[in-house]
């Protein structure tokens, strides 16, 4: 159980374009859902943190108009990195918080996404 | 804000030894997460603790949470190669807040 994913898990693209990431809770449900970056050999950055159903409330620093997130259900959230640039290239992972857990809400992470921008 | 301190930053130990590695906070927690990240791969959920005190284990790993609740301490015992990746410890106050994640401990095993 509390199984999450991510697509894609590798992405190319050019300076310029959006690339969309999707993750997915899928056998639970999650109020909640967070993305982080992670660059090489670093510790997890929170960019946002997104409610169903309602506006995501990003981290000091991080652009609300070049990160897009959207959190249209209880098991999907997307997150569309827009006009991007070679500086934006990371590895984006995503985590879902349970419902069903809770006082306790443990986090279970996708598998990342690679971003490459060329 | 809250943060967590993690020590060793990183370790290199020999296949079939034990190792040890903890986490501080600087606030008190009423629940603490481990987490092993493989490379290229998203953080994977070991080990969660809800008690001051309590002590659980899941195969060779074995976690607890501190009794004065600004720390917790992880024990992998025998090390395998398999075991080489980033631990990360995570904790919070209440189901309100978010988990705040220390910077985590690499870990190399050398065969």
């Amino acid at each position: 159980g509390a199984v999450v994913s991510q697509h894609p898990s590798r992405v190319i693209c050019k300076s310029g374009t959006s690339v969309k990431i999707e993750c997915r809770s899928l056998d639970f449900q999650a109020t909640t859902m967070f993305w982080y970056r992670q660059f090489p050999k670093q510790s997890l950055m929170l960019m946002a943190t997104s409610n169903e159903g309602s506006k995501a409330t990003y981290e000091q620093g991080v652009e609300k108009d070049k990160f897009l997130i959207n959190h249209a259900s209880l098991t999907l959230s997307t997150l569309t990195v827009t006009s991007a640039h070679p500086e934006d290239s990371s590895f984006y992972i995503c985590s879902a918080r349970d419902r069903g857990t809770g006082e306790t809400g443990e986090q279970y992470f996708g598998p990342g996404t690679r971003l490459t921008v060329t | 804000g809250q943060q967590l301190n993690q020590s060793p930053q990183s370790m290199f130990i020999q296949e079939g030894e034990d190792v040890s590695m903890n986490c501080t906070s600087s606030s008190i927690f009423n629940t603490w997460l481990w987490y092993k990240q493989d490379p290229g791969e998203g953080p994977v959920l070991l080990i969660a603790l809800y008690k001051a005190g309590e002590l659980t284990s899941n195969g060779r790993l074995t976690a607890q949470f501190g009794i004065t609740r600004k720390d917790s301490f992880l024990n992998i015992s025998a090390s395998i190669p398999s075991d080489v990746g980033i631990y990360f410890c995570a904790g919070h106050y209440n189901y309100g807040q978010n988990f705040v994640f220390g910077p985590g401990t690499r870990l190399s095993v050398l065969p």
